[in-house]
């Protein structure tokens, strides 16, 4: 089974602070994902990535950088967290000829 | 630019009740169509995907889907639900040569015991 891991189930941080979320999967996937989910607006996707060292924006990538260093781990970055970024991050992984996206469980943030 | 529409936001129903999700997409070209569920405290789960073929697609735990290209729609379907089906239903598009998935708001269905 496809397995996707993310550092944290729960965050708290305050304003200004830099934060880094962690993504690791096990498959030797090419293509990692980031997207924050919010109640009534689905899941938006933040940056995604189809290699080491590459990375594209989503549809909301502002605040927010990434890293992918390593095939299997994908960081996402909150240069200086702000109050608006308090959401549900999760993380997904698929391999590059199949489309379907296998997800991790997800990091609540919040950010007071 | 692809998008999706899920016109329901709650759906509430009673045990062994029909149902149908509503998904609508726009895109012109080739696309993927996803289902995914979400159930309480758990992470985004495949629930069924068509990529081409039989337009009429069956996924796990008795759910089905179909793709009708002239409405660009991709409606779920269950025939007789159960209270294990509380959760949230999303459908996704990855369109053409897109390498992302574009999901809609989300469903919450619950069903009363």
């Amino acid at each position: 089974d496809v397995k996707v891991t993310q550092s944290s189930r729960y965050l708290v941080k305050r304003t200004g602070e830099k934060v880094f979320l962690e993504c690791v999967q096990d498959m030797d996937h090419e293509n990692m994902f980031w997207y924050r989910q919010d109640p009534g607006l689905g899941l938006r996707l933040i940056y995604f990535s189809y290699d080491v060292k590459m990375k594209e924006k989503g549809d909301i990538p502002e605040g927010y950088s990434v890293s992918r260093e390593k095939k299997e781990r994908f960081s996402l970055i909150l240069e200086s967290a702000s109050t608006n970024q308090t959401s549900m991050y999760l993380c997904a992984s698929s391999p590059s000829r199949r489309n379907e996206q296998f997800f991790g469980p997800g990091t609540r943030l919040t950010v007071l | 630019a692809q998008s999706v529409s899920q016109h329901n936001h709650h759906v509430i129903l009673s045990e062994a009740a029909s149902l149908e999700l509503g998904c609508n997409y726009s895109y012109g070209g080739t696309v993927n169509l996803f289902w995914y569920v979400q159930y309480p405290g758990q992470h985004l789960q495949l629930l069924l995907k068509y990529f081409s073929g039989d337009p009429l697609v069956k996924g796990i735990k008795g759910f089905e889907a179909e793709f009708i290209k002239s409405k660009f729609s991709f409606n779920l379907r269950k025939p007789s639900v159960q209270w294990s089906d509380t959760a949230e239903y999303f459908c996704a598009v990855k369109g053409g040569s897109a390498r992302q998935l574009t999901f809609g708001s989300g469903t919450q269905l619950t069903v009363l015991p």
